[in-house]
């Protein structure tokens, strides 16, 4: 079973406008989260995280919001750029995470000009 | 500069053979990762290591195994007993027990059955 899910697959937004990409999760003992950003034939490149004790980090156009009783993570890019095309991966773990980050499956986000 | 360098970026592999995928890192991290990505699919742990001469397996390590001699190097080989090698593997590290620090990956290794 899916203990991550990123639900949408792909999604398009224009250039300037907020990108909102979503993650779900069933494993209430996660209590780290981040998101990566992954170009095709790269390996991921961390973006942001947060910590299970708070429900919001922000840096710069990046901010991510985390509803632990909804067990729901999500990604808020604003304003979008072009060079915000990419897959994200949401990711998480328990206990310090020495035993590796459980991956969502990817949503593809294309910036429209 | 410090990061994590995988060896090749290509690979191909005729069917029965095994192949070894390289990845060293100069980041003195205490722990190492290697992942697998299908095309749709998100990364899924092969092997992970926490210290030297000490590894676990991950979610997939069936037809895989690993090595940990040097806390530097952690070479994966694919076995002929993997049914479907065909995918990018991405090696990884991490400072242990860090929570508030993300694994820094490596560029990746296409690996094809031919």
């Amino acid at each position: 079973d899916q203990q991550v899910k990123q639900n949408s697959p792909s999604l398009s937004v224009q250039e300037g406008r907020i990108s909102i990409l979503n993650c779900d999760y069933t494993n209430s003992m996660f209590d780290y989260f981040l998101w990566y950003k992954k170009y095709p034939a790269e390996g991921p490149t961390f973006l942001i995280s947060i910590s299970s004790i708070k429900d919001k980090n922000e840096d710069g156009r990046f901010t991510v919001f985390l509803n632990k009783s909804a067990k729901h993570l999500s990604l808020h890019i604003v304003p979008s750029q072009p060079g915000d095309s990419a897959v994200y991966f949401c990711a998480m773990y328990s206990g310090g995470g020495a035993d590796g980050l459980t991956f969502g499956k990817g949503t593809h986000l294309i910036i429209q000009p | 500069d410090g990061g994590i360098t995988q060896s090749p970026k290509y690979l191909f592999r005729k069917e029965g053979q095994n192949v070894t995928l390289s990845c060293e890192q100069n980041l003195n991290h205490d722990a190492m990762y290697w992942y697998r990505q299908d095309p749709g699919q998100g990364l899924r742990l092969i092997y992970y290591s926490q210290i030297v001469n000490d590894f676990q397996k991950g979610d997939i390590a069936e037809g895989y195994s690993v090595s940990r001699e040097k806390k530097e190097s952690f070479p994966l080989t694919v076995t002929s007993a993997q049914k479907n090698p065909t995918a990018f593997y991405l090696c990884a590290s991490s400072i242990l027990l860090a929570a508030n620090y993300g694994y820094t990956f490596g560029s990746g290794t296409r690996l094809t059955v031919v």
